[in-house]
């Protein structure tokens, strides 16, 4: 079945490092690609998405390039704040089998920490 | 726009008491309607998702249980409650099939359970 290995954490990092955390996923198909993040006793929130390969998703600050032949969707930012300290989840979606809904299957999530 | 909602915030509750976490999802319709653990640690785990009023699809075997009495109402149960039953508790909804972006899921706050 699919699933997702992403490198696991606890990740710290000083204020202004570069940041990167492994992606990798095994999938038929052609997933969407997800990465979520998810502050301290918070639910999830959507970080970026790609519907598919070379499609680069970003949003504040965050990068992350669908690379289909390396099934790989590495999450990047060139220069962490204390305030992205967080989980974050890779994640894809695996189309239902009924009805129309779409599930999603999480990695298991890397801890960041950003010291100022 | 659309907000989904959880409550309680925080429960705790002794073992083989029974259990009902609410989630509510406001501005769409026909939503499809998801169920997540998170266990301390360990990634998230889906438990329920519905595609409609009255359709359940149990992922794992456990004992709990989900309904969905209303389009945009879903809820999750147990009659006994177990030690193994501690966690956050995730509420999630995606567009309805024939719209746009339907793998993307959006998350509520969550609900910290622990049985004592």
């Amino acid at each position: 079945g699919n699933s997702v290995t992403q490198m696991e954490g606890p990740v710290t990092l000083s204020e202004e490092a570069f940041l990167t955390i492994n992606c990798t996923y095994t999938a038929t198909g052609y997933p969407s690609l997800f990465w979520y993040v998810q502050y301290p006793g918070e639910g999830l929130q959507l970080l970026l998405k790609a519907t598919k390969a070379d499609d680069k998703g970003s949003n504040k600050g965050f990068e992350a390039t669908y690379r289909k032949e390396t099934t790989s969707f590495h999450l990047e930012k060139g220069s962490v704040q204390v305030s992205d300290s967080a989980v974050y989840f890779c994640a894809l979606s695996d189309a239902g089998t009924q009805g129309g809904s779409e599930k999603l299957v999480f990695g298991k999530g890397t801890k960041l920490t950003v010291n100022p | 726009s659309q907000t989904i909602h959880q409550w309680p915030a925080t429960l705790v509750q002794p073992v083989g008491s029974p259990l009902s976490l609410e989630c509510t999802v406001e501005g769409t319709s026909n939503p499809n309607l998801y169920w997540y653990r998170q266990a301390a640690g360990r990634g998230l785990q889906l438990l329920f998702y519905s595609v409609g009023i009255g359709q359940i699809s149990s992922e794992v075997p456990q004992n709990l249980s989900a309904s969905r009495p209303q389009d945009r109402q879903f809820i999750l149960s147990s009659k006994k409650l177990l030690l193994s039953d501690s966690g956050f508790y995730l509420c999630a909804w995606s567009p309805s099939p024939g719209l746009a972006s339907t793998d993307t899921q959006y998350f509520g706050p969550g609900t910290r359970l622990t049985v004592l």
